[in-house]
């Protein structure tokens, strides 16, 4: 079957880095993306990998190992507003997304 | 103002009562998509739609059955509505299905059957 791993919750300290991880196993891959849900709220999108190494934008980068089949999302200098449920997401080899059930980041000031 | 609509916001329905929820999209994208998101699980695909025109079956179909007769529109009905169909529910659309695009949601409609 397939199955996105993700902690399903974080606590963090303002200004502080906080990486959530994903682990991922799918049939096919074509892609992962990583999206951030505030509560009561609509996912937006965050970020892209296809291939391994680091995507970097602005405080928020992903990192992408598929040998391992293996994502992070790192947050620096996080802010309270970037309290908020992560979600990653697999695209599949019928291109559908495959998603974890997100992890809620907690920020205490 | 682009984007991605959806109706009702919320609603209550008591249980075998059918019910369309209604999303429309202004970004003449080609796919799009509808999930349920229930607590503790990931978003699950309901169905989905790559072209005006043709739909196909995601991961959680019964129960649920789509038309895409536009663009635009991509209505989700649920013919005799059952308390396991009480979720929140988000239509999303994409430029095309292709592995790069990212999709876009709409606000969600919290649908609660009784």
């Amino acid at each position: 079957g397939q199955n996105i791993d993700q902690p399903t919750e974080m606590t963090a300290t303002e200004g502080a880095i906080v990486q959530i991880n994903c682990t991922y196993q799918t049939s096919g891959f074509n892609g992962l993306f990583w999206y951030q849900q505030h509560a009561g709220e609509a996912p937006t999108f965050l970020s892209y990998n296809v291939l391994d190494g680091l995507e970097e934008k602005g405080r928020f980068s992903s990192f992408l190992s598929r040998s391992k089949g293996y994502s992070y999302l790192l947050l620096k200098e996080l802010q309270m507003k970037d309290s908020a449920s992560y979600l990653c997401a697999v695209r599949d080899s019928n291109y559908q997304l495959i998603w974890g059930a997100g992890t809620k980041l907690i920020i205490k000031p | 103002i682009a984007g991605i609509t959806q109706a009702p916001t919320s609603q209550i329905l008591a249980a075998g009562r059918s019910m369309t929820l209604r999303c429309t999209q202004d970004m003449r994208h080609n796919a799009m998509y509808w999930y349920r998101q229930d607590l503790g699980l990931g978003l699950r695909l309901i169905h989905y739609s790559n072209t005006a025109g043709t739909t196909g079956k995601g991961e959680v179909p019964d129960g649920y059955s789509v038309s895409r007769a536009n663009t635009d529109d991509f209505p989700l009905t649920l013919a005799s509505a059952v308390p396991s169909q009480t979720s929140v529910y988000f239509c999303a659309s994409s430029e095309t299905s292709g592995s790069t695009d990212e999709q876009f949601f709409g606000p969600g409609t919290r649908l609660t059957v009784l």
